[in-house]
């Protein structure tokens, strides 16, 4: 299993519907979780960071399912500009490099 | 607050070249990480600053050299410039923890 894998996308959804992306991990020692957005051409900036089971902020929730392996990230009542690319991240062991997923490509429609 | 900075915004080189790329962190932060981004592909860790020493390094090969200086700033080196160099160059910035800033990237085309 590659160290970190995510949907691979993408996913084409109207404004208010309901999403959600998995992401899963090889390194059962991980302890914390990332996602970051990207948008086209710019730089991945952090959206929410997942330490426990999970995490929730407005529209978006972060969950971790350890006994699996994988963190998957809910948005909620789709925005147009929620459309991105959504990088789930995971650091291997305490302060070391973070590994990136590919990335899930998000267009939510009109 | 100013956020973590890149200089150049845009580079184009032949290959052969050497190029050096520039990154102011966060204030506060003292830990740089360089990253290499293929389009439609996610960042590939490159290394780690802190404190003036490279911490730890990504599976990329020599010409990729750096430094860190006093102020935290940091620069990335790369020699001998190929073809599939050609990427977006990121820096990102943190205190010694997991959350990484990144800044806006120097795209580097290498013809």
């Amino acid at each position: 299993r590659k160290e970190v894998e995510q949907d691979p996308g993408p996913f084409n959804v109207p404004e208010g519907a309901t999403v959600a992306f998995n992401c899963t991990y090889s390194n059962s020692a991980s302890q914390s979780f990332f996602w970051y957005r990207q948008d086209c051409r710019k730089e991945p900036k952090l959206l929410m960071s997942v330490y426990s089971s999970g995490n929730e902020d407005g529209r978006f929730t972060a969950q971790l399912n350890r006994a699996s392996q994988y963190i998957s990230l809910l948005i909620r009542d789709s925005k147009l500009s929620d459309s991105a690319t959504y990088l789930c991240v995971v650091p291997p062991l305490g302060n070391t490099p973070l590994v990136f997923g590919k990335g899930t490509r998000l267009s939510v429609i009109a | 607050d100013a956020g973590v900075t890149q200089s150049p915004t845009h580079l184009i080189k032949t290959r052969g070249q050497q190029v050096t790329l520039r990154c102011s962190p966060k204030s506060g932060h003292d830990t740089v990480s360089w990253y290499q981004q293929a389009l439609g592909q996610g960042p590939q860790f490159i290394f780690q600053y802190y404190e003036e020493e490279e911490r730890q390094r990504g599976n990329f090969p020599d010409r990729f050299s750096g430094h860190q200086f006093p102020n935290y700033s940091s620069e990335l080196n790369v020699n001998a410039l190929l073809l599939g160099d050609s990427a977006l160059y990121l820096c990102a910035s943190s205190r010694r923890a997991y959350e990484q800033y990144f800044g806006p990237g120097t795209r580097l085309t290498v013809t």
